[in-house]
């Protein structure tokens, strides 16, 4: 079974700063999907950005981008130009694309909470 | 607007009670799911549903039981069963079960005394 760790329980950033939250992951699987959601006070579940595995290029959204290091089982989230915002818990996320049982389950890590300062 | 509606957003039983929690999508969405989400814990999954009158059991499936009549309903159930019910319960829906994107609803707080 995949697992996800996120070694990180709290990570602080003043605004317009930049923050990297850490995600590896353990898989024998070559192919496979990534993702950072983002959840706020509201709670509401985010999708922040996705990676596929078998690109090699690594995924941006705006202000948001990943380092994905396939061979390292890495995927981390860089956020530049920190707003207030931002602030919340974000969850690192795997899911697999073979056709088993548990195909379409996503696999989540413990979060990260990040805070904000002005 | 689509989206995935849960209701209610807090919830209160006593121990020993059976509780149905709602989720209902106008997406057209084929796959449902549903996940627990304790504090300093990821989401973990309870059921899923692939299509109507299907459904399978995730992770954390014990004392638990669903139903999945009508595309656009997927009630989760935490029954008696359920040793430490008291959580956070986030329903999620996707356009089929090969689709990367998951859009979650509101969630449901079940305190259970």
């Amino acid at each position: 079974a995949q697992t996800v760790t996120q070694s990180q329980p709290e990570m602080s950033v003043q605004e317009a700063e930049t923050v990297t939250l850490s995600c590896t992951y353990d898989t024998s699987e070559s192919d496979y999907y990534l993702f950072w959601y983002k959840q706020p006070p509201s709670r509401q579940m985010i999708l922040v950005i996705r990676q596929e595995a078998y690109k090699q290029q690594n995924a941006t959204e705006n202000r948001f981008s990943v380092n994905f290091q396939k061979a390292a089982k890495s995927f981390s989230l860089k956020i530049s130009d920190s707003q207030l915002g931002d602030a919340a818990m974000y969850f690192c996320a795997y899911r697999s694309t073979l056709l088993t049982d548990s195909w379409g389950k996503l696999q989540f890590g413990a979060g990260t909470q990040v805070v904000v300062t002005p | 607007d689509g989206g995935i509606t849960q209701s209610p957003k807090y919830l209160f039983r006593k121990e020993g009670q059976n509780v149905t929690l709602s989720c209902e999508q106008n997406l057209n969405h084929d796959a449902m799911y549903w996940y627990r989400q304790d504090p300093g814990q990821g989401l973990r999954l309870i059921y899923y549903s692939q299509i109507v009158n299907d459904f399978q059991k995730g992770d954390i499936a014990e004392g638990y039981s669903v139903s999945r009549e009508k595309k656009e309903s997927f009630p989760l159930t935490v029954t008696s069963a359920q040793k430490n019910p008291t959580a956070f319960y986030l329903c999620a829906s996707s356009i089929e079960r090969s689709s990367y994107e998951q859009y979650f609803g509101p969630g449901t707080r079940l305190t259970v005394t």
